[in-house]
């Protein structure tokens, strides 16, 4: 089992749609997870970080944890062509508060107008 | 957020050369990372750098392949040792703030032929 893994892309919703993405990961005593969305031949930038249970909103943006079932998503709301790019989940796993991430295979989005 | 730029931007480069580079950010960070990005892939990492020790390399990765330096809390260095087309890669060095955020540099797209 994969320690990080993405809903199976791409994804494709209509401009103005919800777009959802989802992450489980392995490690239970992970502490905190984190959204990156990386456009094509761009760094990944930081989106969104969540350390607790419940949603967390900014913006279009909403991200949900749950660390009894081990899931973290990423709620994209009024999605617009401009969210088109490739999201990834990263989890710092072992149970600190800093160190390494990992990421998952990243989930490809597509707005289309 | 941190600033961090990274030289060179892009390179081509013969097999069996060697290739430095440089990481540089706006602010002193204490943890410093160097990850890998294959072609459609994710983000492997490939060591983590704190200034005044030596660095740890993830499972699969060794010092003498990829040599880091770090030498004060704003600058790193990473050098992919004799090359080869596999070696082929973005490599993107990223920060750790005081949030425990970690942030992206613009990377480095390499190519051996």
């Amino acid at each position: 089992q994969k320690e990080v893994e993405q809903n199976s892309g791409p994804l494709s919703v209509p401009e103005g749609a919800i777009a959802s993405l989802n992450c489980t990961y392995s490690d239970r005593v992970s502490q905190s997870f984190f959204w990156y969305r990386q456009y094509s031949g761009k760094s990944p930038e930081l989106i969104m970080s969540i350390y607790s249970n419940g949603d967390k909103e900014d913006g279009r943006f909403t991200a949900q944890l749950n660390k009894a079932s081990q899931y973290v998503s990423l709620l994209i709301r009024d999605s617009q062509p401009s969210d088109s790019a490739t999201y990834l989940c990263a989890v710092r796993t072992g149970g600190t508060s800093y160190g390494k991430l990992t990421f998952g295979q990243g989930t490809i989005l597509t707005v289309h107008p | 957020s941190a600033v961090i730029s990274q030289k060179p931007s892009r390179d081509i480069c013969q097999r069996g050369t060697s290739l430095t580079i440089q990481c540089q950010v706006d602010s002193q960070v204490t943890m410093m990372f160097w990850y890998r990005q294959q072609p459609g892939q994710s983000l492997t990492l490939i060591a983590t750098a704190n200034q005044g020790s030596e660095a740890t390399y993830e499972s699969g990765f060794v010092i003498d392949k990829f040599p880091i330096s770090r030498p004060n809390l704003t600058f790193s260095t990473l050098t992919v040792s004799n090359m080869s087309p596999e070696d082929s890669s973005i490599y993107l060095c990223s920060v750790s703030t005081g949030r425990n955020e970690q942030f992206f540099g613009p990377g480095t797209r390499l190519t051996v032929l």
